[in-house]
């Protein structure tokens, strides 16, 4: 198992670039996740998908933010356009289960991107 | 929604004992307690999780109070490797608070 795999580990780009950030989940996870971490902010949970469909997205900060899931295998968080206090560590995640409450599988997190926008 | 309220900082010796506490108060009473930890660059690590009973795992115990309302982890024996921020999380909103940073030092 090769884990919760994101690309690219790190991104620096200049303001009002477009910049897309890509995550594979474990295979076989039902649900993905993606988070943002700052460290005025902590970890913030943007959006999470469960069966490649959104279910939440009420942590998304801003329209220039979106998210998609075209299949269980593949999912990308795209910012545009970028500014520089999006610069942070974004995480994807993945779990066999979501949020309910027998919810008894915990989240598999990917090492991250880095997004600096200067 | 589930808050946790964690001590930011904690220290311990190397081959003793780290407990971590933390509060729930506010938890349902289906709703499990997990915990994770996330060593400085990467993303953060599952743990442990538990609802009412207490657990044990290769990487540690965790003791949840019969009121559920705090948990403690322990590492038993902490290690240099051990340091890192360890996350108390309940499980509905799964939001992620600043945790305990724990220090191990030789």
């Amino acid at each position: 198992d090769a884990g919760v795999i994101q690309s690219p580990r790190h991104e620096v780009t200049e303001m009002g670039q477009e910049v897309t950030l890509r995550c594979k989940p474990i295979s076989g996870h039902d649900y993905l996740f993606w988070y943002r971490q700052t460290m005025m902010r902590g970890l913030e949970l943007l959006i999470y998908f469960n069966n490649n469909v959104p279910i939440d997205d009420s942590g998304m900060p801003e329209d220039r933010f979106s998210a998609k899931m075209p299949n269980a295998s593949f999912s990308t968080l795209k910012i545009q356009p970028s500014e520089p206090r999006d610069s942070a560590v974004y995480f994807c995640a993945s779990s066999r289960t979501g949020l309910k409450s027998s919810y008894n599988s915990p989240l598999h997190f990917g090492n991250g991107t880095r997004l600096t926008v200067t | 929604d589930a808050k946790t309220t964690q001590p930011p900082s904690m220290d311990c010796a190397e081959g003793r004992a780290a407990n971590l506490p933390c509060n729930h108060s506010t938890i349902s009473g289906n709703e499990y307690v997990y915990w994770y930890r996330q060593i400085h660059s990467q993303g953060p690590q599952y743990i442990i999780h538990g609802l009412k009973n207490n657990e044990t795992n290769e990487m540690a115990s965790l003791i949840i109070t019969e009121d559920r309302k705090s948990s403690t982890l322990i590492l038993p024996h902490a290690t240099l490797r051990d340091t890192a921020v360890y996350y108390c999380i309940g499980i509905d909103k799964l939001i992620f608070g600043t945790g305990t940073r724990l220090q191990v030092f030789p």
